[in-house]
């Protein structure tokens, strides 16, 4: 099983700041296997990067995905008011479809 | 409009067998592969089961498997997800998604809004 970390675990930061968030596979990863979601509270879970770096429909150019092999980062270039959320990476290549714990970004 | 709709979600005891279903609309249901993610109180995302679009391949979590079973019913536009002997630990809202696949990867691109199903005595 390929077990998926990401840090940090939560991330205070202001409106207009820049966002880094990382995760780490135990093993490789294909590129066209790593995904990026983002939940708000009392939401479903919503797509925003596939295949480590394609904007889904309706993502903003604000986030951008990057990485490859076993370190992937999520890059969201000046944070907007509805970007405080929690975002998971999932790798979708090898069974079973694990994803990480999260990483909460809220208003410093 | 595009959807997926989960019903069935419950209270039940250590156990005991409950089946949710989700049903989509708006897209031509019997050309995805769908999958159930799980999200327990205030925790993160597991992923439970996959199916293909014909129903013939299957695919379960290890925390799952030999007690939850996946199928589809794609003239009823339906997913299903069969749960037997429950564990407190299966106490979760259960998720409902559509796997969006391309050369360049594949995601779950569309959600349901969840049914939660609780385990309890």
């Amino acid at each position: 099983e390929i077990v998926l970390t990401q840090s940090p675990g939560t991330l205070s930061l202001s409106p207009g700041d820049r966002a880094t968030l990382s995760c780490r596979a135990s093993q490789s990863v294909s590129s066209t296997s790593l995904v990026w979601y983002q939940q708000k509270p009392g939401q479903a879970p919503r797509l925003l990067i596939y295949g480590a770096s394609r904007r889904a429909t309706g993502t903003p150019d604000r986030f951008s995905g990057s990485g490859s092999g076993t370190d992937f980062t999520l890059t969201i270039s000046r944070l907007e008011p509805e970007d405080f959320a929690v975002y998971y990476c999932q790798q979708s290549g090898n069974s079973p479809f694990t994803f990480g714990p999260g990483t909460k970004v809220d208003i410093k | 409009e595009v959807q997926l709709v989960e019903s069935g979600g419950d209270l039940v005891q250590p156990g005991g067998s409950l089946r949710v279903s989700c049903t989509a609309s708006g897209f031509t249901f019997n050309t995805y592969d769908m999958n159930w993610v799980r999200q327990a109180p205030g925790k993160g995302l597991e992923w439970v089961s996959h199916i293909g679009a014909a129903g013939r391949t299957k695919d379960y979590a290890g925390s799952v498997r030999g007690r939850f079973t996946i199928s589809r019913d794609n003239a009823k536009n339906s997913l299903y997800l069969q749960m037997n002997s429950l564990r407190a630990e299966d106490t979760a809202i259960y998720y409902c998604g559509r796997l969006y696949t391309t050369s360049s990867g594949k995601a779950l691109d569309m959600w349901g809004q969840g049914t939660l199903v609780t385990v309890s005595p």
